[in-house]
């Protein structure tokens, strides 16, 4: 069974400074999906960014980026100008592909805070 | 986008009655629903994952008589906390796949209180 790991329970960053979520996962396929979701204190999950384990670019959105290092199964995740509004729980996903129904499997998630 | 609408957004039972919880797709159609749980800063758990007209799969250690799950259309899916218990409270998120984008929506969330 795929695991996900997140290491770090808590982290904090100064407004409009780069913090970097670090994401491990294993895994023994080959091709697979790999998220960052957002969770504020509303508790809706918002889909952050998403990366394709066969391609070797990897994903931005905007001031989100990943770091995906697949032989390393690293997934880390990017904030540039950290705002207020990137304060949240912040989780790492993993979804196997083997299948069209394959769940979502979660890291236990990484709660960022915002300083001003 | 693709919206999952879940009610009730919050709920207050009581020890041994029933409650359900719906999930709506609003603009796709939702062959999969996967119902997850989720407590108090912990991360999402997997529940079960249901397909449309078809029995759920629940994962190891859930009760299926207590969490009572169908997917009788492509847009709604319903769970229902029977018999329910104090440590029935949590927060409950159902996902739902969207079959036409192969992408995965959320609702927004229960929180179930039983008293």
């Amino acid at each position: 069974a795929q695991t996900v790991t997140q290491s770090q329970p808590e982290m904090s960053v100064q407004e409009a400074e780069t913090v970097t979520l670090s994401c491990t996962y294993d895994t023994s396929e080959s091709d697979y999906y790999l998220f960052w979701y957002k969770q504020p204190p509303s508790r809706q999950m918002i889909l952050v960014i998403r990366q394709e384990a066969y391609k070797q670019q990897n994903a931005t959105e905007n001031r989100f980026s990943v770091n995906f290092q697949k032989a390393a199964k690293s997934f880390s995740l990017k904030i540039s100008d950290s705002q207020l509004g990137d304060a949240a729980m912040y989780f790492c996903a993993y979804r196997s592909k083997t299948s069209g129904n394959t769940p979502l499997v979660f890291g236990k998630g990484t709660r960022l805070s915002v300083i001003a | 986008g693709a919206v999952v609408s879940q009610h009730p957004s919050r709920v207050i039972c009581k020890s041994g009655t029933s409650v359900k919880i719906e999930c709506r797709s609003l603009d796709f159609q939702a062959t999969t629903m996967f119902w997850y749980r989720q407590f108090p800063k912990q991360s999402l758990m997997l529940m079960a994952t249901s397909n449309e007209g078809s029995k759920a799969t629940y994962e190891q250690g859930v009760e299926k008589d207590k969490f009572l799950i169908n997917h009788a259309s492509l847009t709604l899916s319903t769970l229902t906390v029977t018999s329910a218990h104090p440590e029935d409270s949590s927060f409950y998120i159902c996902s739902a796949r969207d079959s036409g984008s192969n992408g995965y929506t959320f609702g927004s969330g229960t929180r179930l209180t039983v008293v």
